[in-house]
């Protein structure tokens, strides 16, 4: 299976400054078609996982252009341009690529200063 | 709008049954393969199962494979886990969400399976 790998683990960021997280699988993830499946999603406490990109860097409709995906291969970013309070909770990568299983990373607590 | 409305969770002992179940409704339900992900208490999140559209081919990660399984009804736009053997470390907030192939876009809100004596 391929081992997602998140970095930080826990963010604590001043609102109106950007974020970013660092995501790595252990295989590359460019699929035959040419496409990384990596998806990121955002989780409040107490809800479902929202997705909020797919395909590294398509938002999904809704997500804010604050959010943005980038990388290729085994090395993957989400950066978040000015951290707003919504924004706390728990994200985390998962790659669709090498199926079954799809597998995600650790998760990264984002927290506001 | 899409929406999955899941049913079924509960407390069960070792090695006992469960079965969960996710209807849905707002999208073509027969266009998807549909997945089951869980989320054991302040853990991460774990692809536990999916079934294809037509409900021939469910595939299982390695943790519940023999003892989970699951199948559609596409007549009831629904899906259901059937988990069997069930084991303490299996305790977790099951989510049910929509394919849309290599990525989970709609989940459910979850149902909570709680193995324990």
């Amino acid at each position: 299976d391929v081992v997602m790998t998140q970095s930080p683990l826990s963010l604590t960021v001043t609102l109106g400054q950007p974020a970013s997280i660092s995501c790595r699988s252990s295989q590359s993830l460019v699929f035959s078609d040419g496409i990384n499946y990596l998806s990121w999603f955002h989780q409040r406490p107490g809800q479902s996982p929202r997705r909020l990109l797919s395909q590294v860097s398509r938002r999904d409709s809704g997500v804010p252009d604050r959010f943005s995906g980038s990388g290729s291969g085994s090395h993957f970013t989400l950066e978040i341009s000015r951290v707003e309070a919504d924004d706390v909770g728990i994200y985390y990568c998962m790659q669709g690529s090498h199926w079954p299983p799809w597998t995600f990373g650790q998760g990264t607590k984002v927290q506001i200063k | 709008e899409v929406q999955l409305l899941q049913s079924g969770g509960g407390l069960v002992q070792p090695g006992g049954s469960l079965r969960l179940s996710c209807a849905a409704s707002g999208f073509t339900f027969t266009s998807y393969s549909m997945a089951w992900i869980r989320q054991a208490p302040g853990k991460g999140l774990e692809w536990v199962a999916a079934v294809d559209p037509s409900g021939i081919s469910p595939r299982f990660a390695d943790s519940v494979r023999g003892r989970f399984t699951t199948y559609r009804d596409n007549s009831q736009n629904t899906i259901f886990l059937q988990m069997n053997s069930l084991r303490t470390e299996d305790t977790a907030l099951y989510f049910c969400a929509r394919d849309d192939y290599g990525s989970a876009d709609f989940w459910g809100p979850g149902t909570l399976v709680t193995v324990s004596s």
